[in-house]
C-alpha cells in the first residue's frame, strides 16, 4: 500500500553545514509532494512543495529533489541555523477515488538537531 | 503563521466522555481537513470537509465525525473517548476550485493537545 518513510529518524549537524533529509515513498501514482516542519508544541508549518513532473525546486535556503525512478525525495537546507532544529515531515498527497483532492500521508518525521 | 486557528489548545477529558474541537481556517480558504498526530508519530488524516459535506476519510471509526459551516470553519467532535485517543489534533485548510486544478498545499494550525484520562 502507499507509505511514506524515512530513512533517517535523527539528524544532528553542526551550524553552518548543510543538511540532507531523506525520504522513501511507494506509490509511484503520487502527484504532489510536501515537506513540513514541526517544531516542538506547534502544527506542521509548510516549507516547500514539489509535483512530480519536476525533479528540483529550490526556495530560501532550502532545494527539494525528486528522484521518481527510485521514489526518492530529499530536503537540503543550507548553512543551517539552530532555529532549523525541528522535525522535518514529507509528506505525499493521496487523491480521493481518483478526484482531485486528496488527503496527506505522512512519515514519521526526522528530527533536526543543529549544534552551535 | 497560517492565519489557520484552533481551539482550545489544551484539553482534558475522561474515558467515555464527548469532546468537540474547533478550527477556523485561513482567510480564502474552503477546505478543512482534520489529523490525528499521536506522540513521536506523524499525523494522520482523519477526514476533509468541502462544502459543508464530508469528501474524504481516513481509517478512523464512526465516533470520530465532524462539520464544517457556511463560514468554512469546522468541528471535529469525538465521542466514548479511549485513552488511545490522546493525541495533538490537527486542522489543516485549503483551496479548492470548482472547476479547474486544486492547489494542494495544506496550511496546519497549531493543534489542540487532548488528553483522555
Amino acid at each position: 500500500g502507499e507509505n511514506v518513510g524515512l530513512h533517517l529518524p535523527t539528524l544532528s549537524v553542526q551550524e553552518g553545514d548543510n543538511s540532507i533529509i531523506n525520504c522513501a515513498y511507494s506509490n509511484s501514482a503520487s502527484d504532489y509532494f510536501i515537506w513540513y516542519k514541526q517544531e516542538s508544541g506547534k502544527g506542521p508549518q509548510f516549507i516547500i512543495d514539489i509535483r512530480s513532473n519536476m525533479d528540483k525546486r529550490q526556495g530560501q535556503r532550502v532545494t527539494v529533489l525528486l528522484n521518481k525512478t527510485v521514489k526518492h525525495l530529499s530536503l537540503q537546507i543550507a548553512a543551517t541555523q539552530p532555529g532549523d532544529s525541528a522535525v522535518y515531515f514529507c509528506a505525499e498527497n493521496k487523491l480521493f477515488n481518483g478526484g482531485s483532492q486528496g488527503n496527506l500521508i505522512f512519515g514519521k518525521g526526522t528530527k533536526l538537531s543543529v549544534k552551535p | 503563521e497560517t492565519g489557520v486557528t484552533q481551539s482550545p489548545t489544551h484539553l482534558i477529558k475522561t474515558r467515555g466522555q464527548q469532546v468537540t474541537l474547533r478550527c477556523s481556517s485561513q482567510s480564502g480558504h474552503n477546505t478543512v481537513s482534520w489529523y490525528q498526530q499521536a506522540l513521536g508519530q506523524g499525523p494522520q488524516f482523519i477526514f476533509q470537509y468541502y462544502r459543508e459535506e464530508e469528501n474524504g476519510r481516513g481509517n478512523f471509526p464512526p465516533r470520530f465525525s465532524g462539520l464544517q459551516f457556511p463560514n468554512y470553519s469546522s468541528e471535529l467532535n469525538v465521542n466514548a473517548l479511549e485513552l488511545d485517543d490522546s493525541a495533538l489534533y490537527l486542522c489543516a485548510s485549503s483551496w479548492r476550485a470548482l472547476s479547474r486544478h486544486n492547489s494542494y498545499e495544506q496550511y496546519f494550525g497549531p493543534g489542540t493537545r487532548l488528553t483522555v484520562t
